[in-house]
């Protein structure tokens, strides 16, 4: 069946340094994988959408790569700050249609001064 | 603020009550929808619109009913819910496709 994984265990980083995010999927082929940002009891946030045929997309401190070899898509926060601080989803086009997108469970990232 | 609006913030209601949650985007977009949110568990697709039409319903329990009377405006109308359905519904737009959704806060909704 159809399956999105990301870090199943929160991520607890020092300020400064690079936050590394996984989204691993199964038996998908999406077209466009998307991260989001949510803030606790708010709505999530988009950050960054790539394409299947873009290797790394970059943006401010944020860099997302997408592997659909080994379908697996890593998001990078360089020089993190204790606001980077959130849940952090990934999303895939689902494979009957684009419109739908399929949200994984999310990491939790916590930044420590 | 991200343009989709969601009203009320918070309801609480009784397993006989109806009630509707309200959705608006102030961003021209053409596709919106309902996603619903429980504790631990990952976003959960509901509905979908595109252009005014329903082209999503994922097996959601007919209790939901939703509606989309233009591009900009979106409900949800609940009835007879259960207290499993007790967790934050989330509104979004996109331009046209799933790309690039714009949420709204949600509404937190307890069923008593």
């Amino acid at each position: 069946s159809q399956k999105i994984e990301q870090n199943s265990e929160a991520l607890n980083i020092q300020e400064g340094k690079t936050a590394t995010l996984t989204c691993n999927y199964t038996n998908y082929s999406p077209a466009y994988l998307q991260w989001y940002r949510q803030d606790p009891g708010r709505g999530p946030v988009f950050l960054l959408l790539i394409r299947e045929n873009e290797k790394e997309k970059r943006k401010e401190r944020l860099k997302v790569t997408f592997d659909t070899t080994l379908k697996q898509s890593l998001f990078h926060i360089t020089a993190s700050q204790p606001a980077d601080s959130a849940t952090y989803l990934c999303a895939l086009d689902r494979v009957d249609s684009y419109d739908k997108v399929i949200f994984g469970p999310g990491t939790s990232l916590s930044v420590i001064p | 603020e991200t343009g989709v609006t969601q009203t009320p913030r918070h309801l609480v209601m009784g397993m006989t009550n109806k009630k509707s949650l309200k959705c608006e985007q102030h961003l021209g977009h053409n596709a919106m929808y309902w996603y619903k949110q429980s504790a631990k568990k990952p976003l959960e697709l509901m509905f979908v619109y595109n252009f005014k039409e329903q082209t999503e319903n994922n097996s959601v329990p007919s209790r939901f009913s939703p509606e989309c009377p233009n591009s900009s405006h979106l409900f949800l109308h609940l009835h007879t819910l259960q207290p499993e359905d007790s967790a934050l519904y989330l509104c979004a737009s996109s331009e046209r496709g799933g790309h690039r959704q714009f949420f709204g806060p949600g509404t937190r909704l307890t069923v008593l």
